[in-house]
């Protein structure tokens, strides 16, 4: 399995709602992120998980709330989300670099997000 | 800071044209070089890689050499398809202990008429 697979594929939400995006890989990956794009922009980071353990939060806002139940597994709790949240959400993995030389990721095909 | 820089779009080719899209970076130490590729809908798919100078990349009829003296990948195909139109994202890595940061190029969007 090579994949990153991504659920729902879009979603819209209230902004008074409680949704959850999630996040599987079954590639052995130790590395998990959380990235946002918005039409026609590069990906930004939000969150990268090593080895299940929060590593980096780019200062994102605190409605949104990641979680990694276990190595397979990348969570994305959204609460009280603005119009302005609305973009594609991309989950990713890697292995672990050990260090050394860093040979990418494998992207999900993402969540489509609109808050209304 | 390590940035990259890529050709604004979009480039509008017809089928069976050459394609260029040009890429350099900043970067203190040797990053990796990558080269992404988003079809419309859909997430970014890994489409080449080089990990040190004068690697070169290749995939699906894409290349790119990694050009350490230029500070440059930029990104080839010798005929392109109306199916290659899609975003293509110039990025470079920075690794930590364990896991590694792309830095995004701004993007550049192809599109490719019959």
């Amino acid at each position: 399995d090579t994949e990153v697979t991504q659920t729902p594929k879009h979603l819209v939400m209230g902004m008074t709602n409680k949704k959850s995006l999630k996040c599987e890989q079954h590639m052995g990956h130790r590395a998990m992120y959380w990235y946002k794009q918005k039409a026609k922009k590069p990906p930004e980071l939000m969150f990268v998980y090593s080895y299940e353990k929060l590593s980096i939060n780019e200062s994102v806002p605190s409605r949104f709330s990641p979680e990694c139940p276990n190595s397979s597994l990348l969570n994305l709790h959204l609460h009280a989300l603005q119009p302005e949240d609305s973009a594609l959400y991309l989950c990713a993995s890697s292995q672990d670099t050990g260090g050394r030389k860093f040979y990418g990721y494998t992207f999900g095909s993402g969540t489509r997000l609109t808050v209304v | 800071g390590d940035s990259v820089t890529q050709m604004e779009g979009p480039v509008t080719l017809s089928e069976e044209a050459f394609l260029t899209i040009n890429c350099t970076y900043t970067a203190t130490g040797y990053p990796s070089l990558f080269w992404y590729v988003q079809y419309p809908g859909e997430g970014l798919q890994l489409l080449l890689k080089a990990t040190k100078a004068d690697d070169k990349g290749s995939n699906k009829g894409f290349e790119a050499t990694y050009r350490k003296e230029t500070t440059s990948f930029h990104l080839e195909k010798g005929s392109v398809q109306v199916s290659d139109s899609a975003v293509y994202f110039c990025a470079l890595s920075v690794a930590t202990d364990s896991w590694g940061k792309l830095q995004f190029g701004a993007g550049t969007q192809v599109v490719v008429t019959p």
